[in-house]
């Protein structure tokens, strides 16, 4: 069974900084996805960004991008020049590659991101 | 425009009467999964589809049901609600390739 841990419950930081969240995954499966998904107030699930496992190039999406490091089982995602609308709760979720099996988004337990003004 | 459409969002009910929580996708996706999210658990598995009139049981499925009759359909039935199933329910769908789910916005169900 794959397990998601996101060790830090909470995080802030200041308007237009850089932070980075935290993610570690264990598994056996040799392919399979990231994806980390953020939670607003308004409990929207909406997708940050996407890594597949086979590609070493870590994923970029505009502010967002992620630290991918494979053996060390590590995804952490890095926000440069933050802004209030992140404001959220983060999640790290793993899913294996598609197999005609269950194709279930395992998740960590969140974090939550406060952007200061 | 392409999404997840949930319904009720919100539902407050009693103990014992059977309710219904409806969703249907425009996608065209063939995987949809039902997730129950509560506080430091994050979101965990009820039931997932791979296809129409195929189901089967995720990590939490005990008090639930589910059907795909139809490929853009899949409602969660709770039987007889207990207390112990308030909780934020989501439904979501996916295409084969890992593409990720896409989410509808959930419904605040509250068993008294």
């Amino acid at each position: 069974a794959q397990t998601v841990t996101q060790s830090q419950p909470e995080m802030s930081v200041q308007e237009a900084e850089t932070v980075t969240l935290s993610c570690t995954y264990d598994t056996s499966e040799n392919n399979y996805y990231l994806f980390w998904y953020k939670q607003p107030p308004s409990r929207q699930m909406i997708l940050v960004i996407r890594q597949e496992a086979y590609k070493q190039q870590n994923a970029t999406e505009n502010r967002f991008s992620v630290n991918f490091q494979k053996a060390a089982k590590s995804f952490s995602l890095k926000i440069s020049d933050s802004q209030l609308g992140d404001t959220a709760m983060y999640f790290c979720a793993f899913m294996k590659g598609f197999t005609g099996a269950n194709s279930k988004l395992t998740f960590g337990k969140g974090i939550t991101l406060s952007v200061r003004p | 425009e392409a999404q997840v459409t949930q319904n009720p969002r919100y539902l407050i009910t009693v103990t014992g009467k059977k309710l219904t929580v409806t969703c249907s996708q425009n996608m065209n996706h063939e995987y949809m999964s039902w997730y129950r999210q509560d506080p430091g658990l994050g979101l965990r598995q009820i039931y997932y589809s791979m296809n129409v009139e195929v189901t089967d049981k995720g990590d939490v499925p005990e008090g639930y049901k589910v059907s795909r009759k139809e490929k853009r359909n899949f409602p969660l039935i709770l039987e007889s609600p207990s207390p112990n199933q308030t909780s934020l329910y989501f439904c979501a769908s996916s295409y084969r390739d890992g593409g990720g789910y896409t989410f509808g916005s959930g419904t605040r169900l509250t068993v008294v």
